[in-house]
């Protein structure tokens, strides 16, 4: 199975200041028709999951631009330009290249 | 507007079997695959399975944690996705989620327990 690691597991953030969380999988997750499924979920507190970006840097509707996300390969990253309060929560990166689809572990993203 | 609402969650003794529901509303249910995730209580996100559209012939796809006791199906007439949870162990205990794409359910809570 492919292995997501996303660090930091922690993040306290200022109200106002960027964020970054990492995600790396144990391979290559670039598909056979060239796209590269890999996810970013939201989990604000007692919510269910949403879905913020899908294959790598494109938003969901409704995702305020302050989320983006980048990467290649096997190495990819979340950026929050300006953390807000509703920013809370527990984020998960995702792959679906390869079955099983597989989660990193989360990142608890809280102010400081 | 995507809604996906799961049902059929509840407390059942290990062994034993429990189907789920999610009754989707707001898009044609036939032309999209659907998926199944789970949370353990305080755990991370974990998927569970996918069963594609009957376009894609309507094959399945299984975490290896539940496969050979969990079966996805779909009844398009009813825009229902349901997951057959049989043999239950405790470690089943968790919010079951069906999604489509960027679409989530709200959630049912299955408690595997004696």
């Amino acid at each position: 199975d492919v292995v997501m690691t996303q660090s930091p597991l922690s993040l306290p953030v200022t109200l106002g200041q960027p964020a970054s969380i990492s995600c790396r999988s144990s391979q290559s997750l670039v598909y056979s028709d060239g796209n590269t499924y890999l996810n970013w979920f939201q989990q604000r507190p007692g919510q269910s999951p949403r879905r913020l970006i899908y294959k790598v840097s494109n938003r969901d509707s409704g995702v305020p631009d302050r989320f983006s996300g980048s990467g290649s390969g096997t190495d990819f990253t979340l950026k929050i330009s300006r953390v807000e309060a509703e920013d809370v929560g527990v984020y998960y990166c995702m792959q679906g290249t390869h079955w099983p689809w597989t989660f990193g572990q989360g990142t608890k993203v809280e102010i400081k | 507007e995507v809604q996906l609402v799961e049902s059929g969650g509840g407390l059942v003794q290990p062994g034993r079997s429990l189907r789920l529901s999610c009754t989707a509303s707001g898009f044609t249910f036939g032309d999209y695959a659907m998926s199944w995730f789970r949370q353990a209580p305080g755990k991370g996100l974990e998927w569970v399975g996918f069963i594609r559209s009957k376009a894609y012939g309507g094959t399945t796809e299984y975490a290896a944690s539940v496969k050979g006791r969990f079966t996805i199906s779909r009844d398009d007439s009813k825009s229902i996705a349901y997951l057959q949870m049989n043999s239950l162990k405790t470690e089943d205990t968790a919010v079951y989620y069906c999604t489509r794409d960027h679409s989530w359910g709200q959630g049912t809570l299955v408690t595997v327990s004696s």
